[in-house]
C-alpha cells in the first residue's frame, strides 16, 4: 500500500514570488507519480507525471518537479507565480505495473496568490 | 467538446431518499472511477470498471452501488442517503493500454444531504 503526505495545507504566496510545493510517498513498490491542480469549483486537472527517465518534469502552465528517489519526494515547483494559479495542488502515486490504475491522493495544498 | 462529463452538477436531497449520478466519457477509455471527495478536500476512489466489470471496490457501504451499461458511461447509485453522503463525487476515465496512469477526472457532483 502506498500513502501519500502533502506537508503543508496551505501556501500563501505573492505574484511573480517563487514556489514549492512539497509531496513525500511511501511505498514498498516503484511508483508513478503525478500533480493535479484543481481550480474552484471545477474538476481535476492534470498537471504533470513520473513514470519514468528523467527525473525533472515538465508540466503545464509553467510548473516542474523533480523525483528523489532517496528521499521519496516529488516537490512542485514554479518559479514565478501569477494570481491564476490560486487553487488546490494534490499530489498522487500509483503502483507501478498494478494493473489498474488506482491513484492514492495526498490531502492537498492550497496555494493562495495574491498581488 | 467536454470529455468526462457528470449530471447533475448540484443534488440536494433529504435523508433516506435514493438518488443516482451519471457519468459518460467520450475519451475512448475502456476504465471508469468514482471518487469521492470530503468536506477537507480528502479524494479517495471508490469503485472501478474496466470494460464493464468492476475490479476495484473499495470499503465503501453496500448503499452505493455502480452500474456501467457500457464502456463510456459509469453511473452511481446511493440509496438512503444519510448525512455523511454529503460530498463532491468525482468520475474519472483511462485507458488501461495506453494512457494507463493518467485519469482524466469530471466536473465534479457536489451531492448535499439534509
Amino acid at each position: 500500500a502506498q500513502s501519500v503526505t502533502q506537508l503543508d495545507s496551505q501556501v500563501p504566496v505573492f505574484e511573480e514570488a517563487p514556489v514549492e510545493l512539497r509531496c513525500n510517498y511511501s511505498s514498498s513498490v516503484s511508483v508513478y507519480l503525478f500533480w493535479y491542480v484543481q481550480y474552484p469549483n471545477q474538476g481535476l486537472q492534470l498537471l504533470l507525471k513520473y513514470l519514468s527517465g528523467s527525473t525533472l518534469v515538465k508540466g503545464i502552465n509553467g510548473f516542474e518537479a523533480e523525483f528523489n528517489k532517496s528521499q521519496t519526494s516529488f516537490h512542485l515547483r514554479k518559479p514565478s507565480v501569477h494570481i491564476s494559479d490560486t487553487a488546490e495542488y494534490f499530489c498522487a502515486v500509483s503502483d507501478v505495473g498494478s494493473g489498474y490504475s488506482t491513484l492514492t491522493f495526498g490531502k492537498g495544498t492550497m496555494l493562495l496568490v495574491s498581488p | 467538446d467536454t470529455a468526462v462529463s457528470q449530471t447533475p452538477k448540484y443534488l440536494v436531497t433529504q435523508m433516506g431518499n435514493d438518488k443516482s449520478i451519471k457519468c459518460e466519457q467520450n475519451l475512448g477509455h475502456d476504465t471508469m472511477y468514482w471518487y469521492k471527495q470530503d468536506s477537507k478536500k480528502f479524494l479517495k476512489i471508490m469503485f472501478s470498471y474496466n470494460n464493464k466489470e468492476l475490479i476495484i471496490n473499495e470499503t465503501v457501504p453496500n448503499r452505493f452501488s455502480p452500474k456501467s451499461p457500457d464502456k463510456a458511461h459509469l453511473n452511481l447509485h446511493i440509496n438512503s442517503l444519510e448525512l455523511g453522503d454529503s460530498a463532491v463525487y468525482f468520475c474519472a476515465s483511462s485507458h488501461r493500454r495506453q494512457l494507463i496512469y493518467e485519469q482524466y477526472f469530471g466536473p465534479g457532483t457536489r451531492l448535499t444531504v439534509t
